[in-house]
């Protein structure tokens, strides 16, 4: 059981470029989650889905963008990538709303250059 | 705005040696507290989910305790690979979907043999 699994592991980038990171689950989980760690600043959440064809804003969305087309996967764009988004990201899921536990992905290390 | 800040920020014991962690958050309702460890270069491994004060939970050599403003993460009789960082989450949920979680900037605890 592989859980959620992200792709790429590692990227670098340089400013202007543009990438998608993927995340794809296998537990059937409706919800969906990207976040960002950064030293000092603790995991924040970028974007989230609810469902299949959903997507919403977190405390932290400008500079990226997201679709959930299958219900396993939840891409995050970036479209022209930024040095301020060097940071690690983060896939999660879970069963239903934030009252159970999410399950993270190994994590995505992005360097822009 | 919901705040979760924990301390201390690193904190070093022999093996053996007993210590608690702290969590303290302010909240417009708790939908659930969360307690996290993540190893270097891994994603976040769920440990506990705690709903209401009084509460307690246990797995090995950990006791996570809720009150009404902070959460206690005990560790008893700890082994090096006890060695982590402890994350904190509280649940956001504005009524409109599953806004994820409000994390904390972790515990780093080095365990030394």
């Amino acid at each position: 059981n592989a859980g959620v699994t992200q792709t790429p592991k590692f990227r670098v980038l340089k400013t202007g470029q543009s990438m998608t990171l993927l995340c794809a689950q296998d537990m059937n989980h409706e919800y969906m989650y990207w976040y960002r760690q950064d030293p000092g600043m603790g995991l924040r959440l970028i974007h989230y889905s609810v469902g299949e064809g959903t997507t919403a804003k977190g405390e932290v969305p400008d500079g990226y963008n997201v679709s959930r087309l299958k219900k396993q996967n939840f891409l995050l764009g970036l479209e022209s990538a930024a040095p301020s988004q060097t940071s690690v990201y983060f896939c999660a899921s879970s069963v239903d709303r934030v009252n159970t536990e999410a399950f993270f992905g190994q994590g995505t290390r992005l360097t822009v250059v | 705005e919901d705040q979760v800040t924990q301390s201390p920020e690193a904190l070093r014991l022999q093996e053996g040696e007993s210590s608690s962690l702290n969590c303290s958050y302010t909240v417009s309702g708790l939908r659930g507290l969360f307690w996290y460890r993540q190893d270097p270069g891994k994603g976040p491994e769920f440990l506990f989910t705690l709903y209401s004060a009084g509460e307690e939970k246990e797995k090995e050599r950990l006791k996570a305790t809720l009150t009404k403003k902070e959460s206690f993460l005990h560790i008893t009789a700890p082994k090096p690979e006890d060695s982590a960082t402890y994350l904190c989450a509280v649940g956001m949920y504005s009524g409109g979907g599953a806004d994820g979680l409000t994390f904390g900037k972790g515990t780093h605890l080095i365990i030394q043999p």
